[in-house]
This record gives structure tokens, C-alpha cells and sequence, in this order.
């Protein structure tokens, strides 16, 4: 069955610097990877994925994200933070499809980025 | 639409109570999904609906849950009986098959 983690409950960084959060998985085949932030009183938005090819995603609002293989890891990057990418951030995965288990749609337990002026 | 709906967007109820919430997908979504959020905690998946198959229940925390989806478009998610532990916000999903998801904005249940 796959599985995702996020290690850290809350990172804080400074405006204009780079921010990381991280995710990490493990599924039975090759992974689809997503990730999602949810601002306050909202619901989810899509950011990027990552299904096959280049390694490194680009998706909205200038974040990016680097698929792993060896340590199966996807983290999310953005090489200068601004105050509003404050939110939730949620690391998903699930199967490819063939796999009983495709149908699941797993999500982690959610970073709070908070971006201090 | 243009986006996910779902309704209503707060639900006040007691306990005992049966509570119907409902979530309208974007057109032409093949599949549809119920995640259940607590209070600033991650989502937890309850079912998954997809075209004519059989649903993805392997979620749902009780058999005081259950959801349907009618005509491959609209579904209902039902709790049955509610208990104070069911509180939480209740998201809906729809994706073509397995891109990324669009979520609606939720519906806030409060069992009292």
C-alpha cells in the first residue's frame, strides 16, 4: 500500500530566501506525485505533479518540485519565498494504474509554511 | 460549472441526527472522491467513485457512512446517526481519471 510522509509540521523562512518542504513515499510501482496547498477558509489547490519525465516539475506561483528516485523522496522548492505562499502544503501520491490500489489517492499530513516579512 | 460545488457549505446538526452533503463535480470528470479534513490536520479518504465501477470504500470509518453517485455525475455522501467525532470538514474532488484533482470548498459539519 502507498504511503507519504511530510517530517516536518511547520517550517518558517524569511521573505526572499528559498523554502523547502519536504515529502517523502513509497508505493508499489512508479509513483504519480502530487502536491496541493489550501489557503485559510479554502479548499485545495493543485500545484504540480510528477507523473514520468524530467525529474524536476515546475508548476503555479513559481514553485517546483524534484522527483528522487533513490530516496524516494519529491520535495517542493521556490528559490524566493514572499509572505503569501503562507498556507498548508499537502505531498500526495498513489499506484499507476494496473495496481489495486491505483484507485486511492493518498495525501500526507500537511507542512504549515509560514513566511515571516 | 466551472469548478466543484458542494453544499451546503456549513452544516450544524445534533447528534442522532442524519446529515446529507452533496458534491457536484466538473463536467465530464470520470472521478470523484470524498476526503474528510479535522481541524487543520491532513485529509483522510473515505470513498472513490470512478465511471461505472464499483466505488472505493475501503475508507468510509463506519457503516454510518455511506455515498452514492447518481447518473456518473452528482453524489451524496450520508452519516447516519451522527456523533460528536464526525465534525470535520468534508471535501469532494473530480479528476479525469488519475490527473491531479480539482477539490470544491468543502462543507463544515458540526455535530453538537
Amino acid at each position: 500500500a502507498q504511503s507519504v510522509a511530510q517530517p516536518e509540521d511547520q517550517v518558517n523562512v524569511a521573505e526572499g530566501n528559498p523554502l523547502t518542504v519536504k515529502c517523502t513515499y513509497s508505493v508499489s510501482g512508479n509513483p504519480y506525485l502530487f502536491w496541493y496547498v489550501q489557503y485559510p477558509n479554502r479548499g485545495l489547490q493543485f500545484l504540480l505533479k510528477y507523473i514520468t519525465g524530467d525529474n524536476l516539475v515546475k508548476g503555479s506561483y513559481g514553485f517546483e518540485a524534484e522527483f528522487n528516485k533513490s530516496q524516494t523522496s519529491f520535495h517542493l522548492k521556490k528559490p524566493s519565498a514572499l509572505v503569501s505562499d503562507s498556507a498548508l502544503y499537502f505531498c500526495a501520491v498513489r499506484d499507476p494504474p494496473g495496481y489495486s490500489s491505483a484507485s486511492k489517492i493518498i495525501f500526507g499530513s500537511g507542512t504549515r509554511l509560514s513566511i515571516r516579512p | 460549472g466551472a469548478g466543484v460545488s458542494q453544499s451546503p457549505s456549513n452544516k450544524v446538526t445534533e447528534k442522532g441526527k442524519d446529515v446529507e452533503l452533496r458534491c457536484d463535480p466538473i463536467s465530464g470528470h470520470t472521478a470523484l472522491y470524498w476526503y474528510r479534513q479535522s481541524l487543520g490536520q491532513g485529509l483522510e479518504f473515505l470513498i472513490y467513485f470512478q465511471g461505472n465501477s464499483a466505488p472505493d470504500k475501503s475508507g468510509l470509518p463506519s457503516d454510518r457512512f455511506s455515498a452514492e453517485r447518481t447518473g456518473g455525475s452528482v453524489s451524496t455522501l450520508t452519516i447516519q446517526r451522527t456523533q460528536q467525532e464526525d465534525s470535520a470538514v468534508y471535501l469532494c474532488a473530480s479528476s479525469l481519471d488519475v490527473t491531479e484533482q480539482f477539490f470544491g470548498p468543502g462543507t463544515r459539519l458540526t455535530v453538537l
